[in-house]
């Protein structure tokens, strides 16, 4: 697609339980990174994933968070047992890799997460 | 990392140009210098980077310090739609993750009409 898809766009769960984000990057962009916004705050870095190198999880705030990345393409951010707390618009940016500081994220519109 | 330092928010009227402006004192040789904007509900945008030299592009200019020690970001005619946050970050240090970006907490921008 034209641009950085995230699913879904809003979510509202019962503290607990497990929840699943996802973003489908731009084609032909092989870094794809998390951020975190939570209401009114900046954006926080969650991980990042470059190619088939190991992803940068030192964004991560806890071990109830996790991402993978299957190859170049989509990333699924799950976050278990969630807590009131993780409520916040989850960020999808990818970009191409031009191996300087010179590469342009591209963002996608978020995921909002609701824990009642 | 790092860091850079911006008002917390600046007020411009509508068709006036608005300068905002950072500072990056502790910028490397390495780091690009960008800015991106969040409008209310939405996503960050790329607006601008530049290295050393002055950029221009449809959106706006950015203008660096010979010294690259500070930076400001050019919109020329401000519209009620360049109401945003804006965001200045040094992307490239070290070697290390570029695209890490660490977004402060960026200038509020209100735009009069």
């Amino acid at each position: 697609g034209a641009g950085v898809s995230q699913s879904p766009s809003n979510k509202v769960t019962e503290k607990g339980k497990d929840v699943e984000l996802r973003c489908d990057p731009i084609s032909g962009h092989t870094a794809l990174y998390w951020y975190r916004q939570r209401l009114g705050q900046g954006l926080e870095f969650l991980i990042y994933f470059q190619g088939n190198s190991a992803p940068d999880k030192s964004g991560l705030p806890s071990d109830r968070f996790s991402a993978e990345r299957t190859g170049e393409s989509v990333s699924t951010l799950t976050i278990q047992r969630t807590q009131q707390e993780d409520s916040a618009v989850y960020l999808c940016a990818s970009s191409r890799s031009i191996g300087s500081g010179a590469n342009v994220l591209t963002f996608g519109a978020g995921s909002r997460l609701t824990v009642l | 990392d790092a860091k850079t330092t911006q008002p917390n928010s600046m007020e411009s009227n509508e068709e006036e140009p608005v300068h905002l402006p950072c500072n990056h004192s502790t910028i490397s040789g390495t780091d690009y210098i960008h800015w991106y904007r969040q409008l209310p509900s939405q996503g960050p945008e790329y607006v601008i980077h530049g290295l050393t030299s002055n950029v221009n592009n449809r959106m706006a200019s950015l203008a660096i310090a010979e010294d690259r020690k500070s930076s400001t970001l050019i919109l020329h005619r401000a519209t009620l739609r360049d109401a945003a946050v804006y965001y200045c970050i040094l992307n490239g240090a070290g070697g290390t993750s570029y695209g890490k970006l660490t977004f402060g907490q960026g200038t509020i921008l209100t735009v009069h009409p």
